[in-house]
């Protein structure tokens, strides 16, 4: 059963806390991204990678931090120095970066700061 | 500087209606245009996508009309059902770029029964 796996589904941080969200695919999918959706605002991406130990920063990425160690996992920290992480956190695979291929998105993980 | 404009924000129609979600964009080397689909708790899901070498494209029920010297797209959604209920997401990205999709703010649309 190809996919994408975000866990976990909620999330409650404590402000000053960094906070680690995982994504994983199994689709063998060479590109990988991080959005972040706020009420009324779409989707903003945050970081993405098109092969494995490679990333780049999207348009919002201040206060947050990504590594490509392997294909099928992303994981996005939260840090600290993000002054308003409460969100809504996609994460999308497509089969390369190419602009005709389509991004396919996890089921989110909402982050709380408490 | 928002380069996808989407409205509505929100839209109501009744079931067998027809929905119409419209978008502009800023940027003229936008070469492709995706809608999503996201119902609530879930991931956006592709529903159809189309390039400016076309004035429109239908799967179904569903349409994209694009106006290339305007610089709009649109979505219909033909014999709307309540089922459709979800936020639709325009989004445009550029061939040869750094391989962002850069989206509307969404529409929530509901059909009633």
């Amino acid at each position: 059963d190809g996919g994408i796996t975000q866990s976990p589904k909620y999330l409650f941080r404590k402000e000053g806390q960094n906070v680690t969200l995982s994504c994983e695919q199994n689709l063998n999918h060479d590109a990988m991204y991080w959005y972040r959706q706020d009420p009324g605002q779409g989707l903003r991406l945050i970081y993405y990678s098109q092969i494995v130990n490679d990333f780049q920063k999207g348009d919002i990425a201040e206060g947050y931090s990504v590594s490509r160690e392997k294909k099928e996992s992303f994981p996005l920290t939260v840090t600290s120095a993000q002054k308003n992480p409460t969100a809504f956190y996609l994460c999308a695979s497509s089969i390369t970066a190419g602009v005709m291929n389509e991004q396919f998105f996890g089921p989110g993980t909402r982050l709380t700061v408490l | 500087q928002q380069q996808v404009k989407q409205s509505p924000q929100s839209l109501i129609v009744q079931k067998g209606g027809i929905s119409i979600i419209n978008c502009a964009y800023e940027n003229t080397a936008f070469d492709y245009f995706p809608w999503y689909q996201q119902f609530p708790g879930k991931g956006p899901a592709l529903l159809i996508a189309i390039r400016p070498d076309v004035s429109e494209k239908k799967e179904g029920r569903f349409t994209i009309s694009f106006n290339k010297s305007a610089k709009q797209f649109s979505l219909h959604i033909m014999d709307s059902q309540p089922g459709d209920s979800a936020t639709y997401f325009c989004a445009a990205s550029i061939e040869g770029s750094n391989y962002k999709l850069t989206f509307g703010k969404g529409t929530l649309l509901t059909v009633n029964p």
